[in-house]
């Protein structure tokens, strides 16, 4: 079966520190990969999307970046935190749209993410 | 642009009571819509797609193409249905880009 892990669950970091997130998928291959922020009153915000190695589609022109180094593997960062930064990070993994499979999304347990 | 809109933030109901989450969406082409849910101390989980047609744990959702929306229905609420609800949009052009709404915290009170 399918999992998906996503570290650390909680964060504290100061601002102007750098970030590092990573999410990694089991059980899949080729999977479509997703970082989104979950921010009360704002839903979930699409950050980045990956549709397979080396391919980000940036969503919102921010302080975060990520990279796609291996097929199950997902990294968010960031070189300089801002206080606004600060959120609820989750990473997702959905089946390809084009596999004939039922487009489904699974998520991980997300990271609690503080900039102070 | 595709974009999913969820009109109310918070949605208190009795148990038993009917209940309706609003979702309305902008898409020009002919998108794929889902109602995700997030239970408390739980991960974000699927609990319906449109293209399935399917009742789950009591709730509908139609699309309404004529109105672009996809309500979120249930005839009786009962108490474990509180969580937070999100509707989805995958359009048929984009790709894989999956895009939220804002969320509704529905709440069912005994």
């Amino acid at each position: 079966s399918q999992t998906i892990h996503q570290w650390p669950a909680t964060l504290v970091q100061p601002v102007g520190s750098p970030l590092s997130l990573e999410c990694t998928v089991e059980g899949t291959s080729n999977p479509n990969l997703y970082w989104y922020r979950q921010a009360a009153g704002r839903g979930l915000q699409l950050l980045f999307y990956s549709v397979g190695i080396g391919q980000i589609s940036s969503e919102v022109p921010q302080n975060l970046s990520a990279s796609r180094p291996q097929d199950r593997q997902f990294i968010l960062s960031s070189k300089k935190l801002l206080l606004s930064d600060s959120g609820f990070y989750l990473c997702a993994w959905s089946t390809d749209t084009y596999s004939g499979i039922p487009f489904t999304a699974y998520f991980g347990a997300g990271t609690r993410l503080s900039v102070l | 642009a595709q974009r999913v809109t969820q009109p109310e933030k918070l949605l208190s109901v009795f148990k038993g009571a009917p209940v309706e989450l609003k979702c309305n969406y902008s898409y020009s082409g002919s998108p794929e819509l889902f109602w995700y849910v997030q239970y408390s101390r739980q991960r974000l989980q699927l609990l319906l797609r449109h293209i399935s047609r399917e009742s789950i744990k009591g709730f509908t959702a139609d699309l309404n193409k004529g109105e672009t929306s996809f309500h979120l229905k249930k005839p009786f609420a009962q108490e474990e249905d509180s969580a937070m609800y999100y509707c989805a949009l995958l359009g048929e052009t984009s790709g894989s880009r999956l895009t939220f709404g804002e969320g509704t915290q529905l709440t069912v009170n005994p």
